[in-house]
């Protein structure tokens, strides 16, 4: 199976600052027939099940904020908040799909 | 609105069986391929099991392989999940969630709220 590796297992960032996470895979995710990265990101809140960010690693989902924005390919991928806020509090999880899906290990991002 | 509502979790002992089922509204269940994915308590995702939209490829993790069951009933806009030999480690909330594709399972864009398994003696 392939294997993604979350860094840092968790940050603390000030509201209104750039927070980045990433993800890096074991193998590359780029389907070389569609030129497609098959990784989403995923945010999870106390208590709830995970809302869908990001998909092909970088196409927002309807309704998502655009300070989250996702890029990489590849290997190396990287979930980006532009300017936290206290609602972005959470663990973000990447997915990839290229093969048996599989999710990175979790970044908790709170507030400094 | 799409909504997503598992239930069926339970304690149940080491060696026991339980059946998860995840009921379907606010969209043409019929047309979308579904998953399990679970997370023991404090710990992070496991995608568990795929099932496309006429049940004709299903698929299971290496961990749940010849225990678990993935079924449909599109009639009855239902998923379920039929869990044989249950195992301390399979203590989890388990999540059913839609995929956006038919042919494979890539990424979920709704997710129900979960159901507690425990297994324990």
């Amino acid at each position: 199976d392939i294997v993604l590796t979350q860094s840092p297992d968790s940050l603390a960032v000030s509201l209104g600052e750039r927070a980045t996470i990433n993800c890096k895979s074991s193998q590359s995710i780029l389907y070389s027939s569609d030129n497609k990265n098959y990784l989403a990101w995923y945010q999870q809140k106390p208590g709830q099940p995970p809302k869908l960010l990001i998909y092909w690693a970088s196409t927002r989902e309807s309704g998502v904020p655009d300070r989250f924005s996702g890029s990489g390919s590849g290997t190396d991928f990287t979930l980006t908040i532009s300017s936290l806020q206290a609602e972005d509090v959470a663990i973000y999880y990447c997915q990839q799909y290229f093969g048996t899906p599989t999710f990175g290990g979790g970044t908790k991002v709170a507030i400094k | 609105e799409v909504q997503l509502v598992e239930s069926g979790g339970g304690l149940k002992q080491p060696g026991g069986s339980l059946r998860l089922s995840c009921a379907a509204s606010g969209f043409t269940f019929s047309s979308y391929s579904m998953n399990w994915v679970r997370q023991a308590p404090g710990k992070g995702l496991e995608w568990v099991s795929y099932i496309s939209t006429s049940s004709s490829t299903i698929y299971y993790a290496d961990s749940v392989k010849g225990r678990f069951t993935v079924s449909r009933d599109n009639a009855k806009n239902s998923l379920y999940l039929q869990m044989n030999s249950l195992r301390v480690e399979d203590t989890a909330v388990y999540y059913c969630a839609r995929d956006t594709t038919v042919h494979s399972s890539t990424w979920y864009d709704f997710w129900g709220q979960g159901t507690l398994v425990t297994v324990s003696s």
